[in-house]
C-alpha cells in the first residue's frame, strides 16, 4: 500500500467546513483512497472512498486531485461530534482485502464552539 | 451499529500468560481482520482471514495467531504476553461482496499486560 502523509492536528469552528488534506504521491493506478475516523475510545468508522472522481455521501465529500497524488476530505458543516482522529488510507479496492489497511497516525480534528 | 461485537471490552493479564480475544461479525461477513492500536498511534494490521483461511499478515510474530469460524465469529490468540502487547485490539469485518470494500470495526478490547 502507498504511504500517506497527513497533518498531525487541525482545528475547525463549529458550523464551518473542515478540510482535511492527505498526500499520497506514490499511489498506484489501481489503489483507492479511503477515509476513516476514530472517535475517542471507539473503533474506526468508515467515511468515504474514491478512485479518481470526486465522491460525496451523507457524511462527507472527497476531492481527489487530477494527478491523484493528494486528496481532501470535506466535512461541510462540522459539529462538536466530528471531533476525532481522521485517517487517510490508500489500498486496492478488493473484496478480499477490505481489512488490510495501513493506518498512519492520522489527523486529530478538534471542532471548537 | 456496525454489527461487529468484540469481547471482552477490557482485560488485564500477567506477562507470560496467554489471552484469547473474540469477535462476532454480521452474517455474510467473509473477511475478518485484527489490528493492534497502541496509545496515541494508528491501528497496526496483524492479520486477515478470508473464508476461514489466513490471507495476509502484518509484521507480528507467530505468537499472534487467529481463527475464523463458519458462524462469522473469530478469535485472536496471543501467547507469552509481553508488556508491549498492552494495546487496544480491534476486529474489522467485511462482507466480501465485490462492491462492499470497506471494513466495519468493532469497539475493541483494551488489553493491559502487567
Amino acid at each position: 500500500d502507498a504511504k500517506t502523509t497527513q497533518p498531525t492536528s487541525m482545528d475547525c469552528a463549529e458550523g464551518r467546513a473542515a478540510n482535511l488534506p492527505c498526500n499520497h504521491s506514490t499511489i498506484s493506478g489501481n489503489e483507492y483512497v479511503y477515509w476513516y475516523r476514530q472517535i475517542h475510545s471507539q473503533g474506526p468508522q468508515y467515511i468515504i472512498h474514491g478512485l479518481k472522481n470526486n465522491e460525496t455521501n451523507e457524511m462527507a465529500s472527497l476531492i481527489i486531485t487530477e494527478d491523484r497524488k493528494s486528496s481532501t476530505l470535506i466535512l461541510p458543516h462540522a459539529t462538536l461530534r466530528d471531533t476525532a482522529v481522521y485517517y487517510c488510507i490508500v489500498r486496492i479496492a478488493d473484496n478480499t482485502n477490505a481489512g488490510k489497511s495501513t493506518f498512519g497516525d492520522g489527523t486529530t480534528l478538534t471542532v471548537k464552539p | 451499529e456496525t454489527g461487529v461485537t468484540q469481547s471482552p471490552t477490557h482485560l488485564i493479564k500477567t506477562r507470560g500468560q496467554q489471552v484469547t480475544l473474540r469477535c462476532s461479525s454480521q452474517s455474510g461477513h467473509n473477511t475478518v481482520s485484527w489490528y493492534q492500536q497502541a496509545l496515541g498511534q494508528g491501528p497496526q494490521f496483524i492479520f486477515q482471514y478470508y473464508r476461514e483461511e489466513e490471507n495476509g499478515r502484518g509484521n507480528f510474530p507467530p505468537r499472534f495467531s487467529g481463527l475464523q469460524f463458519p458462524n462469522y465469529s473469530s478469535e485472536l490468540n496471543v501467547n507469552a504476553l509481553e508488556l508491549d502487547d498492552s494495546a487496544l485490539y480491534l476486529c474489522a469485518s467485511g462482507t466480501g461482496g465485490i462492491m462492499n470494500t470497506e471494513a466495519f470495526f468493532g469497539q475493541g478490547t483494551r488489553l493491559t499486560v502487567v
